[in-house]
């Protein structure tokens, strides 16, 4: 699977729109970009997927550009409780290569009052 | 709908004992996903099951660790003779097929404590 590269950090305050980016360069052209986020020590949560249109669902958005070597995540309009890690993860499609959810370091956003 | 049951939440074992995981995926998902976040690190991949089948276990460490997921009931975790480096969250996910895009859905995990 192909690597991911997210910023370590974010602030967002709340009611704004949170935009997260991610890059993935070296993604296959049969390659998924998940999204997922863990708020403190609890189970992670799926978001939201995209092989290369733009998807939008109850909880955000995700914009992939159109040489797929980036994406962004969108939080239109953030709570308190959206404060947790995010990750971005590009996934294979094939059941042995693709079978596992590669997470890296991910980005913490805070989201200030 | 219910979600990925884990039990027990939290488990406590003294070194040397066995720790036995339980998951239950959610309804209609055959396919069941193990990971282990070790205190202050990220999740890491451990075993992919089918019902019966092992597909995946690259991530399993290669002693102590077994898993299974029977025809029937849940999806166990085993880890024979801990010791504290076994400490950690472990959180199990499932999916309706091996399809990667069909996401996987967690559970809340078991957090093991090894004294």
């Amino acid at each position: 699977d192909a690597k991911t590269t997210q910023p370590p950090s974010m602030d967002c305050a709340e009611g704004r729109a949170a935009n997260l980016p991610c890059n993935h360069s070296t993604i296959s052209g049969n390659e998924y970009v998940y999204w997922y986020r863990q708020i403190h020590s609890q189970g992670p949560q799926y978001i939201i997927h995209g092989l290369k249109n733009n998807e939008t669902n109850e909880m955000a958005s995700l914009i992939i550009t159109e040489d797929r070597k980036s994406s962004t995540l969108i939080l239109p309009h953030a709570t308190l409780r959206d404060t947790a890690v995010y990750y971005c993860i590009v996934r294979g499609s094939q059941e042995t290569s693709g079978s596992r959810l590669t997470f890296g370091e991910g980005t913490q956003l805070t989201v200030n009052p | 709908n219910a979600g990925v049951m884990q039990n027990p939440r939290h488990l406590v074992r003294r070194r040397g004992q066995e720790a036995r995981l339980r998951c239950s995926p959610m309804k209609g998902h055959s396919h069941v996903y193990w990971y282990r976040q070790l205190p202050e690190e990220g999740l890491k991949f451990m075993v992919y099951l089918q019902k019966e089948n092992i597909i995946d276990e690259s991530g399993m460490p290669k002693e102590r660790f077994s898993a299974e997921f029977p025809k029937e009931g849940p999806s166990i975790l085993r880890i024979q003779q801990v010791v504290r480096g076994d400490s950690a969250a472990y959180f199990c996910a499932s999916s309706p097929t091996w399809d990667r895009r069909q996401p996987e859905y967690f559970g809340p995990g078991t957090r093991l404590t090894v004294t």
